[in-house]
């Protein structure tokens, strides 16, 4: 089956700084893929779509100068959350959407982000 | 607005016994509904899917319908295992094109 690599697993940084988050589609190409943050025992809340070689679509009330998401390639996304505070420690999930025509989409194992 | 509700917060099954889990939504006309595995920390895991002309599904274990006049889609687990124990998300879908936006989930717990 489709694979798609997230990385880092877990970072912790201080408040302020910037952090990068790389989701990859190993042995597909993906045009689309997506973003998603989870709070703890809460569903998976839609951030934005990353679409290749042209801007993101962010979902409303998501802050795109905060949540910078590049996607230069046909097998990465990358999304930096800029000058983070302790309010965007949460678990942040990316995945590709099947090119098949049946939009089932194969996700990273997730980033967990903690900011001090 | 659309609207996603999967039943309860956490539902506790013997080993052994049918799980069924429910996926109910408004506002919607999906093309299609789709349910993932999540287990804790972890990214979901595609299961099933099932079109709007399709009244059931099956794999192995799991078995899934489709009422769209209900606006509604059950999932079974059959002869369920402590290894099913996870987070159960449904995600109706509009098209191949469409973004997808998943239900609060519903937290099964499978008792040796």
């Amino acid at each position: 089956g489709a694979v798609v690599s997230q990385h880092p697993s877990r970072v912790i940084c201080k408040s302020g700084t910037s952090v990068k988050i790389e989701c990859r589609s190993l042995d597909f190409q993906a045009t689309t893929m997506f973003w998603y943050r989870q709070f703890p025992k809460q569903s998976l809340m839609l951030m934005a779509t990353s679409n290749e070689g042209s801007k993101a679509t962010y979902e409303q009330g998501v802050e795109k100068d905060k949540f910078l998401i590049n996607h230069a390639s046909l097998t990465l996304s990358t999304l930096t959350v800029t000058s983070a505070h302790p309010e965007d420690s949460s678990f942040y999930i990316c995945s590709a959407r099947d090119q098949g025509g049946i939009n089932i989409q194969y996700f990273g194992a997730g980033t967990r982000l903690s900011v001090l | 607005s659309q609207k996603i509700e999967q039943n309860s917060e956490a539902l506790n099954i013997q080993e052994g016994k049918t799980a069924t889990l429910t996926c109910n939504y408004t506002n919607y006309s999906p093309a299609y509904l789709q349910w993932y595995r999540q287990d804790p920390g972890r990214g979901p895991v595609f299961l099933l899917l099932i079109r709007e002309n399709e009244k059931e599904k099956r794999k192995e274990r799991l078995k899934v319908t489709f009422d769209t006049t209900l606006k509604q889609s059950l999932f079974h687990i059959t002869a369920s295992q402590p290894a099913d124990s996870a987070t159960y998300l449904c995600a109706p879908v509009g098209g191949s094109a469409s973004k997808i936006i998943f239900g609060s989930g519903t937290r099964l717990s499978i008792r040796p």
